[in-house]
């Protein structure tokens, strides 16, 4: 099936630092999403966009939905220790039995 | 509140029998989804339901069944086809915001 595209698979950073990450896909898609997932638990939407250009906070964290569709980011600034997780974007496209394309997830650790 | 259920949290299955994981939610969500998760391999679709009594085949969906007889309730059945069934079981409904996931199934086969 279709996959997204997200590297680095781990980051490390510093608790107080800015982290970005990014999601990239061949196929455009009409919704992007993005889930954190905490260990032995289901992920949990963070950010949810849906129109191309779209840039979207909440708290600490903002997402943008990319012009050609084919793309997404998220940032987290000032990160804390809780921000440990593994992050995944998602894509939809709008229709029946349309499902969600997820990518591998980026695992984050935040340094104290 | 409203949600999803997965029971049980840890599933253990000897080699050769078949096991069900349970997924009930309380949304009214028509739609309904079973991942699994290994280590850096994401999140891969197993099977999913738009409507009662209807479902499609995922990506990986060999080895597995499922059942929609309710709105409320999508169980998948690991069968001893599955050649590799250790894993993180996901469960999901989705409503037009997008995907609420339940807190998920480790199975081990030991």
């Amino acid at each position: 099936g279709q996959q997204l595209n997200q590297s680095p698979q781990s980051m490390f950073i510093q608790e107080g630092e800015d982290v970005s990450m990014n999601c990239t896909s061949s196929s455009i898609f009409n919704t992007w999403l993005w889930y954190k997932q905490d260990p032995g638990e289901g992920p949990v939407l963070l950010i949810a966009l849906y129109k191309a250009g779209e840039l979207t906070s909440n708290g600490r964290l903002t997402a943008q939905f990319g012009i050609t569709r084919k793309d997404s980011f998220l940032n987290i600034s000032a990160s804390i220790p809780s921000d440990v997780g593994i992050y995944f974007c998602a894509g939809r496209l709008t229709g029946a039995n349309s499902k969600l394309t997820f990518g591998k997830g980026i695992t984050l650790s935040v340094r104290p | 509140d409203g949600g999803i259920t997965q029971s049980p949290k840890y599933l253990f299955r000897k080699e050769g029998q078949n096991v069900t994981l349970s997924c009930e939610q309380n949304l009214n969500h028509d739609a309904m989804y079973w991942y699994r998760q290994d280590p850096g391999q994401g999140l891969r679709l197993i099977y999913y339901s738009q409507i009662v009594n209807d479902f499609q085949k995922g990506d990986i969906a060999e080895g597995y069944s499922v059942s929609r007889e309710k709105k409320e309730s999508f169980p998948l059945t690991v069968t001893s086809a599955q050649k590799n069934p250790t894993a993180f079981y996901l469960c999901a409904s989705f409503a037009s915001l997008g995907y609420t996931f339940g807190s998920g199934t480790r199975l081990t086969v030991v």
